[in-house]
């Protein structure tokens, strides 16, 4: 069975830094692309960016360029998304989702990150 | 800034039918942006529906449909049933980035 175990709840203050992660089993992880997504308190979904795990190939949204980092490592079926200092702005729902035959197919069950001082 | 724009909200009676549509802001919406769509219920992960704009995994029920309709992309719901009552968002690829829509809630009534 193809899962995707995303890290827990987070709570941060702004200006920190923070890392979450995204553990794919049942499946070959480094053959397929993994993205994630945003959804902001009552809002809408919101396309951050995708990584291939097999080469590190990673593509990012304009909106998103330079503001966050996407990464794998290959070696324990893990993608990660982070950021260097946050803002409140970041305070979120983090999905990550597994990129199968043109369809976003698996998705982790997502990760809170609330971040207020 | 792409925006890919969809319906706020839709309300249909159960049993009825109704079509949720996707405009790409660069123009006609093609199969070459491989329309995907998903459903979304209050505190879920979205769960994907449709993909290359018109094939079903082997969990979308058959009532759901997808296409290209006058320059968009389209779902369409026939037969809704109670528990169809959710947000529903399309994707569109733009040559290696991807855009979600601004989502339709889907009220039954």
């Amino acid at each position: 069975e193809v899962q995707l175990v995303q890290s827990g709840a987070e709570v941060k203050k702004p200006g920190e830094s923070l890392k979450i992660s995204c553990k794919g089993s049942g499946y070959s992880f480094t053959s397929y692309w993994i993205g994630w997504v945003r959804q902001m308190p009552g809002k809408g979904l919101e396309w951050m960016g995708i990584i291939y795990p097999g080469d590190s190939d990673t593509r990012y949204s304009p909106s998103f360029q330079g503001q966050v980092t996407i990464s794998a490592d290959k070696s324990i079926s893990t993608a990660y998304l982070q950021w260097s200092s946050l803002k409140a702005s970041d305070t979120a729902m983090y999905y990550c989702a597994r990129r199968f035959s043109g369809s976003y197919l698996n998705w982790g069950q997502g990760t809170l990150v609330t971040v207020s001082s | 800034q792409t925006v890919v724009t969809q319906e706020p909200s839709l309300t249909v009676s159960p049993g009825g039918t109704v079509t949720l549509t996707c405009a790409s802001s660069t123009g006609a919406v093609t199969s070459g942006y491989y329309p995907n769509w998903f459903q979304q219920k209050p505190g879920q992960a979205p769960r994907a529906l449709i993909y290359s704009t018109s094939n079903k995994h082997s969990w979308t029920p058959a009532r759901f449909s997808g296409s290209l309709l006058g320059g968009k992309a389209a779902l369409t719901l026939s037969g809704v049933q109670p528990e169809d009552e959710a947000e529903y968002y399309c994707l569109l690829y733009y040559g290696g980035a991807y855009v979600f829509g601004t989502g339709t809630k889907v009220t039954v009534l």
